[in-house]
């Protein structure tokens, strides 16, 4: 079983829905948890952290369920500029160590 | 400024060259770290470097050795790869090695191996 793992999608949106999709995590001492954006051919960028708390940012919405071990993200009022691969990451379980998600592809069309 | 800086952006090596792959960041970071991205997966680690000290080497190849000059400077030296090793190379920084900080990464290097 991969340590953090996504449905890789894709996502097919249409421009101005909500998308939402989850990340589960196998490590339960996995500390701290992010939202990377990637597109293609480009480096990873990061999105947002994850707190237990949850959090916005503008449009977007993030969740943490340490008890079921996965995180959220949602995706409020899509635009085409969000069609992205958004990739999950799981860190501190040992070290400074992120451990990415497969990614999951989300495609906002017009 | 959460900038990182990659050079080259391109390599093209033969199999029996040796190059080196360069990362510099100046946001005072204490963590660097080498991945590997394949097309369609996500970034493997390969390094990570705390406070200027190996901390981290994922079972990597010996081809395939880091170098922390300074807290600022974070080089990869490449010798002997192989074709399959043709990948995208990233370099990222953190501000701690500690668990709860969230990474940066560069442009990439994208790493052709003939």
């Amino acid at each position: 079983r991969k340590e953090v793992e996504q449905d890789p999608g894709p996502f097919n949106v249409p421009e101005g829905a909500t998308v939402a999709f989850n990340c589960t995590y196998s490590n339960s001492a996995s500390q701290s948890f992010f939202w990377y954006r990637q597109d293609c051919r480009k480096e990873p960028k990061l999105l947002m952290s994850v707190y237990s708390s949850g959090n916005e940012d503008g449009r977007f919405t993030a969740q943490l369920n340490r008890a079921s071990q996965y995180i959220s993200l949602l995706i409020r009022d899509s635009k085409l500029s969000d069609s992205a691969t958004y990739l999950c990451v799981a860190n501190g379980a040992a070290g400074n160590k992120l451990t990415f998600g497969g990614g999951t592809r989300v495609l906002v069309k017009p | 400024d959460t900038e990182v800086t990659q050079t080259p952006k391109h390599l093209v090596m033969g199999m029996t060259n040796k190059k080196s792959l360069k990362c510099e960041q100046h946001m005072g970071h204490r963590a660097m770290y080498w991945y590997k991205q394949k097309a369609k997966k996500p970034p493997e680690l390969m390094f990570v470097y705390s406070y200027e000290k190996l901390s981290i080497n994922e079972s990597v190849p010996s081809r395939f050795s880091p170098e922390c000059p300074n807290s600022s400077l974070l080089n990869l030296h490449l010798h002997a790869l192989q074709p399959e090793d043709s990948a995208l190379y990233l370099c990222a920084s953190s501000p701690t090695d500690r668990g709860n900080t969230e990474a940066f990464f560069g442009q990439g290097t994208r790493l052709t191996v003939v």
